[in-house]
């Protein structure tokens, strides 16, 4: 597609269930990233993808969060068991390479727990 | 460690008034600086980047941003508010050269007035 596509655009979901969100990169693009946006702190990073590489997980804030990349191109964040402290914006980004003057945002995902 | 900080978490400026928002930045090793600009409900987009060439960067829709090591700062300015600037800015800093990820700071909320 001509740009990042996140799926849904916004999530209410009650405390204790798991949400799966979704990314999907512009075609071609080998890395892939996601982020946290809380409202009065910035951007979080949280995990990235460069092709068949081991994904870089050191921004999960916790194991209750993971992150997939099926066949390269698009990838699902699962948080489980949610909790209130998990409401925030989830934005991913894509690149061709790991140059950070090239990575693409989504509008994002905002999830609310409730 | 490498950090970002943004001064003031919400600006306001006037139609026609200058805009200044400020990024101060701590890094051990010379920096990749990024503005990036996000629209009610939508994802970042990059303004300027800053890569170690020339220290004064123009970007989009009339942005510049001055990267000064002496005082380690990479603020943003436009001599020219219009209303469609209001949006929020981050300051972003990436320490790895091209790999890596990017750090951001806080976002900084500009307000347009007629």
């Amino acid at each position: 597609g001509a740009g990042v596509s996140q799926s849904p655009s916004n999530k209410v979901t009650e405390k204790g269930k798991d949400v799966e969100l979704r990314c999907d990169p512009i075609s071609g693009h080998t890395a892939l990233y996601w982020y946290r946006q809380s409202l009065g702190q910035g951007l979080e990073f949280l995990i990235y993808f460069q092709g068949n590489s081991a994904p870089d997980k050191s921004g999960l804030p916790s194991d209750r969060f993971s992150a997939e990349r099926t066949g390269g191109s698009v990838s699902t964040l699962t948080i489980q068991r949610t909790q209130q402290e998990d409401s925030a914006v989830y934005l991913c980004a894509s690149s061709f390479d790991m140059r950070s003057d090239r990575r693409v945002f989504g509008s994002g995902t905002r999830l609310t727990v409730v | 460690a490498q950090s970002v900080t943004q001064l003031g978490s919400h600006v306001s400026v006037s139609e026609g008034a200058l805009v200044l928002l400020r990024c101060n930045y701590s890094s051990s090793v010379p920096p990749y600086l990024f503005w990036y600009v996000q629209y009610p409900n939508q994802g970042l987009q990059l303004l300027l980047k800053y890569t170690s060439a020339a220290t004064l960067v123009k970007g989009i829709n009339g942005f510049e941003a001055e990267f000064k090591k002496s005082e380690t700062s990479f603020h943003l300015t436009k001599p020219s508010a219009h209303m469609s600037d209001a949006a929020e800015y981050f300051c972003a800093l990436n320490y790895g050269g091209s790999q890596g990820n990017l750090i951001f700071g806080k976002g900084t909320k500009l307000s347009v007035k007629p």
